[in-house]
């Protein structure tokens, strides 16, 4: 089945450096990248959507010159989380969308747990 | 506004029960729903879907029930098992390459 790799599983990152988050589809070619974040016992929240070759589309509150999202190609999108604060720490997940023969498919990544300190 | 509303929160039964989780929504365009398991530290994973053209689907011990008129859809887990514990999120998808909505989520226990 489809399968998308995310990288690192877990960072902790000093304050105010930089931390990049990699997603890549391993077996498929992913249309659009959606990157979601996740606090403990919530849900997942939609931070942006990326399509390959494209500007990302940023979901209301989020803000686009901290959280750099690149999808350079259909297998590869990175998250880069800019002059990180102890407030950006949280869960992060990535999910990769595919045509299929019923319409689209989801596949996710494991997620990657970000500590700043 | 929540599109879709997922209940109970938390949910904790014996092993061998059956758990049931429900999801409500209001959008008509959705037509795709989609059942997420996840364990904690990890990313979701699908478990079962379905489309609004049928009113039942099952996939070993899970089976999603589908009420388009009630726009209700819930999930039974049959026989559970302690390695089924982990939270529950049910999502819908309108048509396109749009993203999921996604319930609050249900954390499952299941007791020996």
């Amino acid at each position: 089945g489809a399968v998308v790799s995310q990288h690192p599983s877990w960072v902790i990152c000093k304050s105010g450096t930089s931390v990049k988050i990699e997603c890549r589809s391993l077996d498929f070619q992913a249309t659009t990248m959606f990157w979601y974040r996740q606090f403990p016992k919530q849900s997942l929240m939609l931070m942006a959507t990326s399509n390959e070759g494209s500007k990302a589309t940023y979901e209301q509150g989020v803000e686009k010159d901290k959280f750099l999202i690149n999808h350079a190609s259909l297998t590869l999108s990175t998250l880069t989380v800019t002059s990180a604060h102890p407030e950006d720490s949280s869960f992060y997940i990535c999910s990769a969308s595919e045509v299929r023969r019923q319409g689209y498919g989801y596949t996710f990544g494991s997620g990657t747990r970000l500590t700043v300190v | 506004q929540q599109q879709v509303k997922q209940s109970p929160q938390s949910l904790i039964v014996q092993k061998g029960g059956i758990p049931i989780i429900n999801c409500a929504y209001e959008n008509t365009a959705f037509d795709y729903f989609p059942w997420y398991q996840q364990f904690p530290g990890k990313g979701p994973a699908l478990l079962i879907a379905i489309r609004p053209d049928v009113s039942e689907k099952k996939e070993g011990r899970f089976t999603i029930s589908f009420n388009k008129s009630a726009k209700q859809f819930s999930l039974h887990i049959m026989d559970s098992q302690p390695g089924d514990s982990a939270t529950y999120f049910c999502a819908a998808h309108v048509s396109g390459n749009t993203p999921l909505v996604f319930g609050k989520g249900t954390r499952l226990s299941v007791i020996a």
